[in-house]
């Protein structure tokens, strides 16, 4: 398949190391933030999500950490595996018509490469 | 499995020529959404329909339209194809209750 990680940074880490991918987001009234891994000639995978109020939230492996006066994502993966070697990119739910629906306004992506 | 398919997987088409993109979301899915990918960047969203009407549009031209199904299937339509319309075509659907989007494999359309 394509890559998609063509012109992104990329962050290199051994295999069994922890993991740290930053996101800056860009309008403080968003509301809702994911993490998502996409592999090459895929769509985006759901890694972990975490509301505006809230600041940190773990999943297996991962944790989401939320710098709202900053406006700050990041996403830290434990041990890392070569398996997680992928894109990874911040979303943002950016609220539209009164807050029941929104969309997701996605950020430039992150390439992780696991080295064994 | 993600439960949203899309259909070509992938597809070549000739520059103004119209194309159109299938989604089949999961049940009760009742919000989708489409989005373009570029090579090298992040999905960028075109519009988002509920209950079968537009509810939300980004930054594309009117020659990118859509459809919305009641058996939660969708359609994305370009006209008048140009060559920076080449990307990878994403569906993303959920409940209009809930947050969690989930996304299908997309479709790689190349125009030449």
């Amino acid at each position: 398949g394509e890559s998609v990680g063509l012109h992104l940074p990329t962050l290199s880490v051994q295999e069994g190391d922890n993991s740290i991918i930053n996101c800056a987001y860009s309008n403080s009234a968003s509301d809702y933030f994911i993490w998502y891994k996409q592999e090459s000639g895929k769509g985006p995978q759901f890694i972990i999500d975490i509301r505006s109020n809230m600041d940190k939230r773990q999943g297996q492996r991962v944790t989401v950490l939320l710098n709202k006066t900053v406006k700050h994502l990041s996403l830290q993966i434990a041990a890392t595996q070569p398996g997680d070697s992928a894109v990874y990119f911040c979303a943002e739910r950016r609220v539209i018509y009164g807050g029941s629906q929104g969309n997701l306004i996605f950020g430039k992506g992150t390439k992780l490469s696991v080295k064994p | 499995e993600t439960g949203v398919t899309q259909s070509p997987t992938h597809l070549i088409k000739t520059r103004g020529q119209q194309v159109t993109l299938r989604c089949s979301s999961q049940s009760g899915h009742n919000t989708v959404s489409w989005y373009q990918q570029a090579l090298g960047q992040g999905p960028q969203f075109i519009f988002q329909y509920y209950r079968e009407e537009e509810n939300g549009r980004g930054n594309f031209p009117p020659r990118f339209s859509g459809l919305q199904f009641p058996n939660y299937s969708s359609e994305l339509n370009v006209n008048a194809l140009e060559l920076d319309d080449s990307a990878l075509y994403l569906c993303a659907s959920r409940r209009q209750e809930n947050y969690g989007y989930t996304f299908g494999s997309g479709t790689r359309l190349t125009v030449v």
